[in-house]
């Protein structure tokens, strides 16, 4: 079974940029459909995007288009998520997550990474 | 305000049924057989009951069940259970500008 590890937490300034890596074992990272979802505190959870390693072409949501990066590096099996023109309002726990269960689509969340807590403060 | 519609809150006694409802639009619930539903504890990370609409992953319960009726997706537990306290979510495949709709959770009280 696929496992997905992410970084420790993180303090930005406003203004800034953040990238967040997510790091695959035990499965075949290439096929894995790697999703997004960031939580602020309280809040619920909010998709940012994904991408398949495979085809290596990311989507987004649309109210973060523009300042949203998600990548993949093959050689590693790693996925990154890359955050600009940081706010008060990117702070937030930010997840990784895959799908290994046979779903019609690709995002479905069945394997979650840690979590990465993104705090941004002056 | 999230794009899926789901009740702030319910609560049930130890061993009755619940059901959580999500509305959404024919753009997204109504128009696909892609809805989910994940379970979250406080300070956890958030699980998968429920996939494709009525399809449960492996090791989840078969006291969750869902469904769906036009536009809105429902989540029912039976027999409720003091574990079964946790934040809901549900989310669905959109032919908007973003593919995955989540809702806005609805914190589920065990009585």
């Amino acid at each position: 079974q696929v496992q997905l590890v992410q970084s420790g937490a993180e303090v930005k300034k406003p203004g800034s940029s953040v990238k967040v890596p997510c790091k695959a074992s035990g499965g075949t990272f290439n096929t894995y459909p790697i999703a997004w979802v960031r939580q602020a505190p309280g809040q619920g959870l909010e998709w940012m995007g994904g991408i398949i390693p495979i085809i290596g072409v990311p989507t987004y949501a649309q109210n973060l288009q523009g300042r949203v990066t998600i990548t993949a590096d093959k050689s590693t099996s790693t996925a990154y998520m890359e955050l600009s023109s940081l706010t008060s309002d990117d702070t937030a726990v930010y997840y990784c997550a895959t799908r290994e269960v046979p779903a019609g689509m690709f995002w479905v969340m069945d394997v979650w990474g840690q979590g990465t807590t993104v705090i941004v403060s002056s | 305000q999230s794009a899926l519609t789901q009740p702030a809150s319910v609560s049930g006694s130890p061993g009755r049924s619940i059901t959580i409802s999500c509305t959404g639009t024919t753009s997204d619930i109504g128009g696909h057989d892609y809805v989910s539903w994940y379970q979250q504890h406080p300070g956890k990370v958030p699980k998968l009951m429920i996939y494709d609409v009525s399809k449960r992953p492996s090791g989840v319960s078969d006291r969750f069940s869902g469904y769906k009726s036009g536009n809105t997706a429902s989540l029912t537990i039976s027999g409720l259970q003091a574990e079964d306290e946790a934040d809901y979510f549900c989310s669905s495949y959109s032919t908007s500008n973003t593919l995955l709709l989540f809702g806005g959770g609805t914190k589920l009280t065990v009585l």
